[in-house]
């Protein structure tokens, strides 16, 4: 199994401010990673898949990065809505997830 | 738009089945690609992957539930469903169904999610 390590578990944001969040998988995936958001009692929605590739209706202040072990999902200036749980998806194998980033207001 | 619409309930008792559905909508769910997924969260934990069938009837499960699960397809009413057996505490989490797509020639990314069903194991 990979397992998908994400820091930090809590990232303060203020609105506009950038936010950065890191994705660590225990071995080497490729650019088979997707990014999530995950809203309290919303379903998870997709944002980004390829490591680096917008999913379809995704504003590009939303961006990825990274192949091989080692990811980052950056927030270039974060929004009101933008806060909540951010999670990591590796695919090389059967799919695994991060335990998330929570986004909140600072 | 596609949309799933979970159905199922809430409560199982330990030993017994839980059944979920998933009823697809806005697209068709004998589609060529897809993957038709169920993933889970327990309170507290991250997602954990449970399985999927595809389009053609082929499964995949995680290997540490394959003993106990199945999943479905009734093309003809346009649903997939789980069957996760011999439940216990452990079980209990947020259940949501997906559709997956194989992407990059590697796996299987979640564009589209259902609104998710708490189950909860308890006598």
């Amino acid at each position: 199994e990979i397992v998908m390590t994400q820091s930090p578990v809590t990232l303060s944001v203020s609105p506009g401010e950038r936010a950065t969040l890191s994705c660590r998988a225990s071995q080497n995936i490729r650019s088979n990673l997707a990014w999530y958001q995950h809203k309290p009692d919303q379903a998870p929605r997709l944002l980004i898949h390829g490591a680096s590739t917008r999913a379809s209706g995704i504003p590009a202040r939303f961006s990825g990065s990274g192949s091989g072990t080692e990811f980052t999902l950056t927030i270039s200036s974060l929004q009101s809505e933008d806060f909540g749980v951010y999670c990591c998806q590796q695919y090389n194998t059967w799919p695994t997830f991060g335990q998330g980033t929570k986004v909140e207001i600072k | 738009q596609v949309q799933l619409q979970q159905s199922g309930p809430g409560l199982v008792k330990p030993s017994q089945t839980l059944s979920l559905n998933c009823n697809v909508s806005g697209g068709s769910i004998s589609s060529d690609n897809y993957y038709w997924t169920w993933i889970r969260q327990p309170a507290g934990k991250g997602l954990e992957w449970i399985g999927h069938i595809s389009t053609s009837g082929s499964n995949y499960y995680n290997p540490s539930l394959k003993s106990r699960v199945t999943i479905s397809v009734d093309t003809s009413k346009t649903q997939f469903s789980l069957n996760l057996r011999s439940v216990t505490a452990a079980d209990t989490a947020m259940y949501y169904c997906a559709r997956g797509a194989f992407t990059g020639s590697a796996g299987w990314v979640f564009h589209y999610w259902g609104q998710g069903t708490l189950v909860t194991v308890s006598s």
